[in-house]
């Protein structure tokens, strides 16, 4: 079945504890996303990646990083969590990212940053 | 600021009633996608409109394009308790989208 598979569902975090959010599609998508979401704002872009070893900032990159070793995988780190990045997360992929395609999203991650 | 600015924010009406979800921004995008998102679930895409004053049906659900490309609508006729959700309007523009804050939609039995 095709799906892009978010890990963990959820996660309750003490602030400044590096944690990682992984990613995997197996539709072997070029494109690949992380997003968060919080009420009344939608959802942000935080970081995409156009390909192996391709990343860039999306809207809201600030205390976020990510890495693209392989095309299935796109893990989310945040180095140093705080309360502020207490939010559901959302990883989706698509095929190339251009204007027509569909994106995939993950079930998401709900994350506290306490 | 939303790039997107999706209304109304809520909307809760009786099975069987109409209802219009629209989607306004003063950019131009190449395309418009909308999506619908429940509960404990990612958004999952219903449709994406590309030219100017495109409609697009899809069952009791008709999707408008603006003509200048900046706006968008969702109609859906003789609503059901299985349309309930959140549906969300999202701009493409190259590999970049945006989305609005989203429209929480109610349809009671």
């Amino acid at each position: 079945e095709a799906q892009v598979t978010q890990n963990p569902r959820y996660l309750i975090t003490v602030t400044g504890k590096k944690l990682t959010v992984t990613c995997s599609q197996n539709m072997n998508h070029e494109y690949m996303s992380w997003y968060r979401q919080d009420p009344g704002l939608g959802l942000r872009q935080i970081y995409y990646s156009m390909n192996v070893e391709v990343t860039d900032k999306g809207d809201v990159p600030e205390g976020y990083k990510v890495s693209r070793k392989e095309k299935r995988n796109f893990p989310l780190i945040l180095e140093s969590p705080s309360p502020n990045q207490t939010s559901l997360y959302f990883c989706a992929s698509t095929g190339s990212g251009t204007t027509n395609e569909k994106l995939f999203f993950g079930s998401g991650t709900q994350l506290s940053v306490l | 600021t939303q790039l997107l600015e999706q209304s109304p924010q809520f909307l809760s009406i009786q099975e069987g009633e109409n209802l219009t979800v629209y989607c306004n921004s003063s950019s131009v995008f190449s395309s418009l996608q909308w999506y619908r998102q429940e509960p404990g679930e990612g958004p999952v895409l219903l449709v994406t409109v590309v030219t100017g004053g495109e409609v697009k049906k899809l069952k009791r659900l008709t999707f408008q394009f603006g003509d200048a490309r900046k706006d968008s609508s969702l109609h859906i006729t003789a609503a059901q308790p299985g349309d309930t959700g959140l549906y969300l309007c999202a701009g493409v523009n190259d590999y970049k989208l945006s989305f609005g804050a989203g429209t929480t939609v109610t349809v009671r039995a």
